[in-house]
């Protein structure tokens, strides 16, 4: 069965710092792969997806991923993060079906 | 204008209560979701709803009941609430079935049963 793991709940870090926010996923055949955001009290937003092709992903905000089929990973990375980037980041699996996965969420925390 | 509104957006009520959020998306997406958010922030597909016409079920307890009267719109009844109940739940759509699509969320609906 499909399933995405996020492999940190948390991940603090200090303004202007790069960050990497680790995704896995597990499926045996292609796959779809999205990264999207969730600021406080509002609903979720598309940051960046991968279909097909280039491996690298540029998103919005500065946001970049790239896709790893042998290590069947997808992890997120910006290189400078502004205390507006807090938010709670989900990573999502899609095979081409009707239902997408999510994983649980990683927790991004911003610090002055 | 909003991609996808749902109301209402905070709602407090008692068990045993029935209760209904509304959604609806002005994208002409034929396909609609809700999602429930736990207090943990996990989110677990409920329903999805194309041209109207149910495609996911998930184990969902039956008193969770959703009505699709058109494409654009797709809400939630909850009868006999339960603590458990307590979440947060998304309305959202995209364009049709294929698994490439974007999801567009709303903002939300924050339901607390007491």
């Amino acid at each position: 069965a499909q399933s995405v793991t996020q492999l940190d709940s948390q991940v603090p870090v200090f303004e202007e710092a790069p960050v990497e926010l680790r995704c896995n996923y597990s499926s045996s055949v292609s796959v779809y792969l999205f990264w999207y955001v969730q600021y406080p009290n509002q609903g979720l937003q598309l940051l960046l997806k991968y279909l097909s092709g280039s491996t690298l992903v540029k998103g919005i905000n500065g946001f970049e991923a790239e896709f790893n089929k042998s290590q069947t990973s997808f992890h997120l990375r910006k290189p400078s993060v502004h205390i507006s980037d807090t938010a709670e980041y989900f990573c999502a699996a899609n095979t081409g079906g009707f239902k997408t996965i999510f994983g649980a969420g990683t927790r991004l925390f911003v610090k002055a | 204008d909003t991609a996808v509104s749902q109301t209402p957006k905070y709602l407090v009520t008692q068990m045993g209560n029935d209760k209904s959020i509304k959604c609806e998306q002005n994208l002409g997406h034929d396909t609609m979701y809700w999602y429930k958010q736990d207090s943990k922030k996990f989110l677990k597909i409920m329903f999805s709803y194309n041209n109207k016409e149910l495609i996911i079920n998930e184990t969902v307890p039956n008193r969770f009941s959703p009505k699709s009267p058109d494409k654009a719109h797709l809400n939630l009844h909850i009868n006999s609430l339960e603590l458990g109940d307590s979440a947060v739940y998304f309305c959202a759509s995209s364009q049709d079935t294929q698994g490439g699509n974007t999801i567009y969320f709303g903002e939300g609906s924050w339901l607390t049963v007491v």
